[in-house]
């Protein structure tokens, strides 16, 4: 069965420091999302991807983040100078077919900012 | 943007037992969808409802979409250990996904 797959499954950086967060969505899949959950709370929606661009943005994805799609199987998640609080897990999600909200969600990367 | 309220925040149920979260918002919704978190797990997607009124079983689980759209819900019969992790509601448009708070159920064997 086809998955989403994420890397690095754990990354630890220093704050300041640039991070790029890497998935690989199903390969028919034309939605791409990231989400983030900080520990024990809900998932927080932070960016959609479709057509090469992005569809939509929270409040959180301010500056320091950015999405790339850069050879039409990855997805990347780009943090330019972290903080203590991007501390998160990171989902990536891709969606297609019939709707664009049954969303296959990778087993994310854990960012630990020290 | 939507907002959902999910209801409650825990369960604890005995294994056997039935279990019901909810999900709510206070504007009317064009689908919601519901996921499955296990514990150190990512959310995997359970079910999407887009009808007023709808109802979708999945064995054990029933799913079932408001008349007017504003609200969801999960039921689960006879609980079973497995069942453990929390489950979250989403209603999605426009490209974005909200995701409610969540109900995290445990079971006593």
């Amino acid at each position: 069965e086809p998955e989403v797959t994420q890397t690095p499954s754990h990354q630890v950086t220093q704050m300041g420091q640039e991070v790029i967060l890497r998935c690989v969505p199903i390969s028919n899949h034309l939605y791409f999302y990231w989400y983030r959950q900080i520990l024990g709370q809900k998932v927080e929606f932070l960016v959609s991807f479709y057509n090469n661009e992005i569809s939509e943005k929270s409040e959180i994805f301010d500056d320091q983040f950015s999405v790339e799609r850069p050879d039409g199987s990855n997805f990347t998640l780009k943090i330019r100078s972290t903080k203590l609080e991007d501390s998160a897990m990171y989902f990536c999600a891709s969606a297609g077919g019939q709707s664009s909200y049954e969303q296959y969600f990778g087993p994310g990367t854990r960012l630990t900012v020290t | 943007g939507q907002q959902v309220m999910q209801i409650p925040q825990y369960q604890h149920v005995q294994e056997g037992e039935d279990f019901t979260t909810y999900c709510n918002s206070s504007t009317t919704l064009s689908n919601i969808q519901w996921y499955k978190q296990r514990p150190g797990g990512h959310p995997v997607f359970l079910i999407q409802l887009v009808k007023s009124g709808e109802v979708k079983k999945q064995k054990r689980l029933t799913f079932q979409f408001g008349e007017a759209k504003k609200n969801s819900s999960l039921h689960i019969t006879a609980t079973q250990t497995t069942d453990v992790g929390t489950y979250f509601c989403a209603a999605s448009g426009a490209g974005k996904s909200t995701f409610g708070d969540g109900t995290t159920l445990t079971v006593k064997p």
